[in-house]
């Protein structure tokens, strides 16, 4: 079955900018989490996502923001990019969004310059 | 969730077994063990998990002891190819804290030739 996919996967913006990721949930997977990963900080929890509603939020600022449609697939928006913004942004689906079984994308690396 | 502690790095060579351990004093009575792979740039893969004793698959193999504080992930004969990230995770996100998987800082494990 096809995995968790993820557009674009590479992307530059500048500075002030704001950007759109997309995520294609697993087929029948109802549940998409966000997460970024920095060298410095990590692996970390940005929100999750399940019937369309946000179910559970990480501690990151507004700018952060996301959505999903009745078709399960989501979409993270960054607003008024900062550098520090530069990183790997991974999203993960799964059935339930809770127990074992999830499966990650490949993700996007974002470059802010 | 409770927090875990491994190395930060090991090394191995091709035909090894690789033996990572990781501690997890605090974990509460309905906590799962699970430990995931990551290759850079890529999102995280589950490679097992398990609540006592000892679990098997076609990747590796989980042992915890009978106190649960500590957990072994064991790959058995490594390759080139399994050098990555391993992050031990304990207490996987409940129906009241979805979507969120709680990563530490990892083993970065280096498998030579």
């Amino acid at each position: 079955k096809a995995g968790v996919t993820q557009t674009p996967r590479y992307l530059i913006k500048t500075r002030g900018q704001q950007v759109t990721l997309s995520c294609s949930p697993i087929s029948g997977h109802r549940s998409v989490s966000w997460y970024q990963q920095t060298p410095g900080q990590g692996l970390q929890f940005l929100f999750e996502y399940f019937s369309e509603t946000q179910r559970n939020k990480g501690n990151f600022p507004g700018r952060f923001s996301g959505r999903q449609f009745s078709n399960s697939r989501s979409e993270m928006n960054v607003s008024t990019l900062e550098l520090g913004d530069s990183a790997l942004y991974l999203c993960a689906s799964s059935l339930q969004g809770y127990g074992y079984g999830y499966t990650f994308g490949s993700g996007t690396r974002l470059t802010v310059v | 969730l409770a927090k875990t502690t491994q190395p930060i790095s090991m090394d191995s060579y091709e035909g090894q077994e690789v033996n990572i351990t990781c501690s997890h004093n605090n974990i509460a009575t309905n906590d799962y063990i699970t430990w995931y792979q990551q290759f850079p740039s890529q999102g995280p893969r589950f490679i097992i998990q398990g609540y006592k004793t000892k679990v098997t698959n076609e990747v590796a193999s989980l042992f915890i002891p009978a106190d649960r504080k500590s957990s072994t992930l064991s790959l058995p004969r490594v390759s080139l190819s399994d050098t990555a990230v391993y992050y031990c995770l304990v207490g996987e996100a409940g129906s009241g804290n979805t979507g969120k998987l709680i990563f530490g800082q990892g083993t970065t494990l280096q498998v030579k030739p």
